[in-house]
């Protein structure tokens, strides 16, 4: 079975500064799907970003990115001028892709990230 | 378009009740996930639907949880004889899963249902 460790239940960054969350993760699989999530107090979680395995180029969606060490088994999550928006729990999640249709995720057990003005 | 919709938000029951979680996904959408979030942690797989089909349960806790996607559309997530280890978030997700559609399998999350049984 799949796991996904987050190593750091809380973090916290000044206002515009870069804070990067840890993930690791240990799987047998070739073939699968990484993901962060960020779920804010209103508890709708919601995708940042993500990474095939195949795909050695590091996904990047505007402030956020990764980086992604397969032969480590890292994945982990950098936020770039941080804003009091993205305070939120943020976990990291695997999917295999060996069972197209069957997308379940499996979750880290999320890093608090607050934000100081 | 409308999100995922989950109701109640909040539901309270007492030991041993009966309880009902709805689940409105996105329209279109095939498939469908339920997970469950214990207080500070992540969220765990529950089941999973394709269009009416229950493709895998292997999450459930116990038979006393059971799921049913009749249509297609519409889930219920239904808990019998509720415990007070049942306490969590219930929350819904569902993707568009069109095969060779890249990114068709990014799940989109409801605001959860919280279930506190007393």
């Amino acid at each position: 079975a799949q796991t996904v460790t987050q190593s750091q239940p809380e973090m916290s960054v000044q206002e515009a500064e870069t804070v990067t969350l840890s993930c690791t993760y240990d799987t047998s699989e070739s073939d699968y799907y990484l993901f962060w999530y960020k779920q804010p107090p209103s508890r709708q979680m919601i995708l940042v970003i993500r990474q095939e395995a195949y795909k050695q180029q590091n996904a990047t969606e505007n402030r956020f990115s990764v980086n992604f060490q397969k032969a480590a088994k890292s994945f982990s999550l950098k936020i770039s001028d941080s804003q009091l928006g993205d305070a939120a729990m943020y976990f990291c999640a695997y999917r295999s892709g060996a069972n197209f249709g069957n997308e379940k995720l499996t979750f880290g057990t999320g890093t608090r990230l607050t934000i100081i003005p | 378009g409308a999100g995922v919709s989950q109701s109640p938000r909040y539901k309270v029951a007492k030991r041993g009740q009966d309880v009902a979680l709805r689940c409105d996904p996105i329209s279109g959408h095939v498939s469908l996930f339920w997970y469950q979030q214990a207080l500070g942690q992540g969220p765990e797989f529950l089941t999973y639907f394709q269009n009416e089909a229950q493709l895998d349960k292997s999450g459930l806790p116990s038979d006393r949880f059971f799921a049913e996607r009749p249509e297609g559309s519409v889930s219920t997530l239904k808990i019998q004889r509720t415990q007070q280890e049942d306490s969590a978030v219930y929350l819904c997700a569902s993707s568009l899963a069109v095969r060779g559609g890249r990114g068709t399998d990014t799940q989109y999350f409801g605001p959860g249902t919280r279930l506190t049984v007393l």
